[in-house]
């Protein structure tokens, strides 16, 4: 396989459950991030890792812990979510020094909805 | 903090006709922008990078421009066909932290 996939692909899940997501790049790059994107809105960076260390954190609620285990996989671990946190979760993978301007390599998403 | 304004109403083109989408930004003018493409169900993807000191850059029949005085970029598609039909987001890359800042994107609707 090829490229960024994310799986799963679509998630419902109740405000007391907990999931998590899982991205896997499969083009050797060293940063990977994570995104939310709702209607109308621009992407909103929730979170950046390079060379396996978080380099970033968005003042994102601590209801979404991120994990990335070694270089190609990217995990984003959800708790207690609220209604409004529905939305599509992208991960994207770039090479190079961390954003840089190098373009970012993304995946499907995970279309998540909380009930 | 810097901002990215893209027209939020859908751009309705005539197949054959150049389609033309506006990226507009406040304060700073950033080292970098960005052009990508999103369609339903998929995640974005990379067109084309113009860098500050660039007017234009081309790609097959995309274009785009940058204009540091007007603080804004325009994404030319000529000769448009109904598959250019898409979101086209612009990001733009700041020299401070080399983040990506993005627009909210314009859907265009490329009629046969």
């Amino acid at each position: 396989e090829t490229g960024v996939t994310q799986t799963p692909r679509h998630l419902v899940m109740g405000m007391t459950n907990k999931k998590s997501l899982k991205c896997e790049q499969h083009l050797g790059h060293n940063a990977m991030y994570w995104y939310k994107q709702s209607a109308k809105k621009p992407l909103e960076l929730m979170f950046v890792y390079s060379l396996e260390e978080r380099v970033e954190n968005n003042s994102v609620p601590s209801r979404f812990s991120p994990e990335c285990p070694n270089s190609s996989h990217l995990f984003l671990h959800l708790h207690t979510l609220q209604p409004e946190d529905s939305a599509l979760y992208l991960c994207a993978s770039s090479q190079g020094e961390t954003g840089h301007h190098n373009e970012q390599f993304f995946g499907p998403g995970t279309r998540l909805t909380v009930l | 903090s810097q901002k990215i304004e893209q027209n939020s109403e859908a751009l309705n083109i005539q197949e054959g006709k150049t389609a033309t989408l506006t990226c507009n930004y406040t304060n700073y003018s950033p080292a970098y922008l960005q052009w990508y493409r999103q369609d339903p169900g998929r995640g974005p993807v990379f067109l084309l990078l113009i860098r500050e000191n660039e007017k234009e850059k081309r790609k097959e029949r995309l274009k785009v421009t940058f204009d540091t005085t007007l603080k804004q970029s325009l994404f030319h598609i000529t000769a448009s066909q109904p598959a250019d039909s898409a979101t086209y987001l612009c990001a733009l890359i700041m020299d401070s932290n080399y983040q990506l800042i993005w627009g909210a994107g314009t859907k265009l609707i490329i009629k046969p």
